[in-house]
Order: C-alpha cells, then structure tokens, then sequence
C-alpha cells in the first residue's frame, strides 16, 4: 500500500483564494483526520470522520474551512477565503477502527500552505 | 482539548541515551502514545502503552508511565543522528477515536 496521500506537497496562494486539500487514506481504512501543524499552536485536530461521517469538527477554525468525505478513498479540505493565518502544514491520518479497538493512526506526508 | 505538555528542545551526544518526557492532565487515558516527525515528513506511531502498564520496552526504546503523576517518558539508548526528529506524545481517552497531541520535542544528536 502506498500509505496515505495527500496533494498537493506545497501551495502557495494569495490571501482571499480558496484553496483545496485532498487526502487519499490508506484503503479499508475507516477513519480519516485532518490536523494542522504551526510553530506556535503545535499539532491540532480539525475533524475527523467515522464511515466517511463526520464526527467531531469542532477543531475547525471557523467558517472559512470546511471538510468533506464523499467516498472511503478520498476527502477534501477547503479554505475559502485564505488568510495568511492559515499557514501551516496541514496532516491528514486514517486508521482502522474495529468495534473493539481504535487502531493506529497512518499520517500522509502533509501539505505545506502558504498564504501571502 | 486536553493539555499535554513536553518541553520542546533536547540536545544529546552520539551514543547517550535521550529521555524525553511527557506530562498529561485527564487520569482517564486509556493508551498513551510516542509518534516522531522527521523532517518534512508526517507522523509515524514509534511505541504505545496501555494505561494499566508502567514500562514498555522495545528495543532501544523504553517507555515509562507514572500514573500518579501523568508523566509519561521516552527513553532512547545508544542515541544516533537518524533519532534526530521531532517526538510528540500523545493520548487517547475512553471511548475516543482521536488522540491528543503535545507540543513535540526537537532532538537534536550531536555526532
């Protein structure tokens, strides 16, 4: 397996752009997260979906973002508008869930955005 | 969101052992988790412990937990420039699916 994937690696964009993130989890798995990485917040949960549900957001900064999961192999993230505060490295993870146990959480490579 | 705190950078020579620590404030975790990020790459799990268990230990890698304390600690044997990485701990409490990060420590080995 190729483990998860994200695109893009690198975005660069102008502040007032929307910007889409996308994430492909590694297959059969049944949780997906979003997480953000600054210097000063450290690594922050955004959202994460059971069954392609989402099932807590309230890491979400406010309206600007929003998360969807159409399908088991791929979800999106969404900044619209961009602000330079949204600067950050962005993480998604998948895992197993089973009805007994939460399993290990796979991190993709991480998108690194960058709002002028 | 719950606080788990580290300390964020340590230094250690070639071949020392590195601990980096841990402290956690909810009594209620259930596993307790060591990741390390090396450089523009994500997260990878490195070892867990269970709450119930006070050490861990896989190969050069040692975990202890005090539960009295919330500490939780990595212990690194015969430290080499590849552990050079940023490790984050992290917790999982009853019941939840997402887990709760600390800040990360930056090791940095000194050949």
């Amino acid at each position: 397996d190729a483990g998860v994937i994200q695109s893009p690696r690198h975005e660069v964009t102008e502040m007032g752009q929307e910007v889409t993130l996308r994430c492909k989890p590694i297959s059969g798995h049944n949780s997906l997260f979003w997480y953000r990485q600054t210097m000063m917040r450290g690594l922050e949960l955004l959202i994460y979906f059971n069954n392609n549900v989402p099932i807590d957001d309230s890491g979400m900064p406010e309206d600007r973002f929003s998360a969807k999961m159409p399908n088991a192999s791929f979800s999106t993230l969404k900044i619209q508008p961009s602000e330079p505060r949204d600067s950050a490295v962005y993480f998604c993870a998948s895992s197993l869930r089973t009805s007994g146990t939460f399993g290990e959480q796979f991190f993709g490579p991480g998108t690194r955005l960058t709002v002028l | 969101g719950e606080d788990v705190e580290q300390s964020l950078f340590l230094s250690v020579r070639e071949g020392d052992s590195s601990v980096i620590n841990c402290t956690y404030t909810d009594s209620s975790s259930t596993y307790l988790y060591w990741y390390k990020q090396e450089p523009g790459a994500g997260l990878q799990l490195l070892t867990y412990i269970f709450s119930n268990m006070d050490m861990k230990q896989d190969q050069r890698l040692t975990v202890l937990l005090n539960k009295k304390d919330k500490h939780l600690s990595l212990r690194i044997a015969d430290t080499q420039t590849g552990d050079s990485a940023i490790y984050f701990c992290a917790e999982r409490l009853p019941g939840a699916n997402n887990l709760f990060f600390g800040t990360g420590t930056r090791l940095t080995v000194i050949p």
